[in-house]
């Protein structure tokens, strides 16, 4: 089954628009940490915003909001004010566990390709 | 700047070749590195877990014996691809966790490999 969704392909928004991009998780670990990535097309990955399982409040990093319902299992990216430069492929992903030799690794969705219209 | 360095960034070689690909951290020590492979518009799938001074773990159906990692060092880690065929051509990416944090994990720039 897999352990990252992220069901929209492609997404469009308008130039200084808000736009959500989906993410389901699935998981039994109670500590768990969730990432968003944003990939340009020279393929570097991106830190945009972390959310860990303990954490009552939503992240937020300046443009960068994580909708993170607990009880639903999602973790949903709001980027408010789209820039032209906002177009790239976005990446959900999600560490397990709380420690060990493999701390660390992620599991990532399928991804969803952002363009920003102007 | 960059806190995990990746070279090359790119690397064409013939098939049959081995081509290795660095992952190093930079200002800070890395006991576990991850590698993950990315073909054109997919997702990153894990390779291996890299550990300093003990042997890769590979995730299921990966090829230890076509994929050498080596983690000689707490700033280095390195992939070998041996005997290159065109089927290995894809983009190679590194990560690095700092220290206990969970949340504090860089990647590298990533290296295209293309078998020709």
């Amino acid at each position: 089954a897999q352990k990252i969704t992220q069901t929209q392909p492609g997404m469009f928004v308008q130039e200084k628009e808000a736009v959500t991009l989906d993410c389901t998780y699935d998981t039994s670990d109670q500590s768990y940490g969730l990432f968003w990535y944003k990939q340009p097309s020279s393929g570097e990955m991106i830190f945009l915003i972390y959310q860990g399982s303990y954490d009552e409040q939503n992240a937020t990093e300046g443009r960068y909001s994580l909708n993170f319902q607990k009880a639903r299992k999602s973790a949903n990216l709001v980027i408010s004010a789209s820039q032209l430069g906002d177009s790239a492929m976005y990446f959900c992903a999600m560490r397990e566990g709380a420690g060990g030799t493999s701390y660390g690794k992620l599991t990532f969705g399928q991804g969803t390709i952002l363009t920003v219209h102007p | 700047g960059a806190v995990v360095s990746q070279h090359p960034s790119w690397v064409i070689c013939k098939s049959g070749t081995s081509v290795k690909i660095e992952c190093r951290s930079l200002d800070f020590q890395a006991t576990t590195m991850f590698w993950y492979r990315q073909f054109p518009k997919q997702s990153l799938m894990l390779m291996a877990t890299s550990n300093e001074g003990s042997k890769a773990t590979y995730e299921q159906g990966v090829e230890k014996d076509k994929f050498l990692i080596n983690h000689a060092s707490l700033t280095l880690s390195t992939l070998t691809v041996t005997s290159a065929h065109p089927e290995d051509s894809s983009f190679y990416i590194c990560s690095a966790r700092v220290g206990g944090s969970g949340n504090t994990i860089y990647f590298g720039e990533g290296s295209w490999l293309t078998v020709v």
